[in-house]
């Protein structure tokens, strides 16, 4: 089974930093996705950015990127730039390749972004 | 493109009462998920379906039923709501093999509470 830890429970930033969301991951599988969902108060869960496992090159989306070190098992994501409308919980989720599967989702960082 | 649609968005009910959560998308996705998120914990699997007429427990099943009712829906039951099941609710979708491109798709969420 797969476990997702999300160290932080919250973290907050000011507006046009850079802040920096961590995550660890257990998995015996190779090849596996990781995601970073988004879930502002209206309650809608947005993909926010995707990894492959057998991408050796991190994951960008604009303002978005990741830094996967696939041997540590950790997957954290930096938002650069931040603006008042990335305040949100950020769940980090892993979903193994290939056949059925399900995600699995850590507890959640919540981050505030002031003025 | 309405996506992953779940009715109602809200609910109360009292100890002891039944209710159904409705899950219905518009993608042809072969799997779908029913998820519960509450404070610190992340969002947690409670049942899932692989395919239309099969389903199969998550990590958090007791207390609730499901049906596959076709490959365009998937309803969740509580048969005898108990305060321990006020809880967010969350169906989604995806395809049903993991592959490149692969991700999950999210409903608005039920806010349940059961007093």
């Amino acid at each position: 089974a797969q476990t997702v830890t999300q160290s932080q429970p919250e973290m907050s930033v000011q507006e046009a930093e850079t802040v920096t969301l961590s995550c660890t991951y257990d998995t015996s599988e190779n090849n596996y996705y990781l995601f970073w969902y988004k879930q502002p108060p209206s309650r809608q869960m947005i993909l926010v950015i995707r990894q492959e496992a057998y991408k050796q090159q991190n994951a960008t989306e604009n303002r978005f990127s990741v830094n996967f070190q696939k041997a540590a098992k950790s997957f954290s994501l930096k938002i650069s730039d931040s603006q008042l409308g990335d305040t949100a919980m950020y769940f980090c989720a892993f979903m193994k390749h290939g056949g059925y599967s399900t995600l699995t989702f850590g507890k959640g960082t919540m981050l505030l972004v002031s003025p | 493109n309405a996506g992953v649609t779940q009715t109602p968005k809200f609910q109360v009910l009292k100890t002891g009462q039944s209710m159904t959560l409705q899950c219905a998308q518009d993608m042809n996705h072969n799997s779908m998920y029913w998820y519960r998120q509450d404070p610190g914990m992340g969002l947690r699997l409670i049942y899932y379906s692989a395919s239309e007429g099969t389903t199969d427990k998550g990590e958090v099943p007791n207390g609730y039923n499901v049906s596959r009712l076709n490959k365009r829906e998937f309803s969740l039951r509580l048969e005898s709501a108990a305060p321990s099941q006020t809880s967010v609710y969350f169906c989604a979708s995806s395809e049903a093999y993991i592959r490149v491109g692969t991700e999950a798709f999210f409903g608005q969420g039920t806010r349940l509470t059961v007093v």
